[in-house]
């Protein structure tokens, strides 16, 4: 079955600490890729996305995620965090000819430390 | 722009009664999309809809859920004879067209089932 792991499902880091959340995918072929993020008391909203092309991409706020196809991977970092990053971040992926929903991580909390 | 719209927030069933679950996608937007959120756990992919019309239900309990997305109105959860197990929250996105994958959330219905 199609799955999405994301290895941490809680972080702590101190402000100005550099973020590097995993994420990594069963194979299933051809994917889309996707982060999405809640912040406290709010919806869930994308942060950014790989199609194809460059296996960097660059999102919202700083954020970018490099889609390692041999590894199955497509993690997300942040080189210098800050309090208002604190929220739940959750990876997502499209299996391109598959079922037409996203499939889900069951997403990582990350709290921010002033 | 108004974003994607779900009610109510909070809905509180006792068992064996019929939970109704609203979500008026975007404007502009034809693909509407149910997820379910339990407790530590990602988001799980119900069904996909466009007007009229369920695209994929693969993610559906097979007995007494439903969803429908009429012409006029907005799109419909509908789970019937509630359990326990029900209590989650359930969220509502849509896409625009040719952009599937691309999700613009609603805050998300918590329902409670006593």
């Amino acid at each position: 079955a199609q799955s999405v792991s994301q290895h941490n499902h809680h972080v702590i880091l101190s402000e100005a600490a550099s973020l590097e959340l995993g994420c990594n995918y069963s194979y299933g072929g051809t994917v889309n890729l996707f982060w999405y993020v809640q912040y406290p008391g709010q919806h869930l909203q994308l942060l950014l996305k790989y199609f194809s092309g460059d296996p960097l991409v660059k999102g919202i706020k700083g954020f970018e995620a490099e889609f390692i196809k041999s590894k199955f991977s497509f993690n997300l970092r942040k080189p210098s965090v800050q309090w208002s990053d604190t929220a739940e971040y959750f990876c997502a992926v499209k299996y391109r000819g598959g079922a037409d929903g996203l499939t889900f991580g069951k997403g990582t909390h990350l709290i921010i430390q002033p | 722009n108004a974003g994607v719209m779900q009610n109510p927030r909070h809905l509180v069933r006792r068992r064996g009664q019929e939970a109704r679950l609203r979500c008026s996608p975007m404007k502009g937007h034809s693909h509407v999309y149910w997820y379910r959120q339990l407790p530590e756990e990602g988001l799980k992919f119900m069904v996909y809809l466009q007007k009229e019309n369920i695209i994929d239900e693969s993610g559906m309990p097979k007995e007494r859920f439903s969803a429908e997305f009429p012409k006029e109105g907005p799109s419909i959860l509908r789970i019937q004879q509630v359990v326990r197990g029900d209590s989650a929250a359930y969220f509502c996105a849509s896409s625009p067209p040719g952009k599937q994958g691309i999700l613009f959330f609603g805050s998300g219905t918590q329902l409670s089932v006593l």
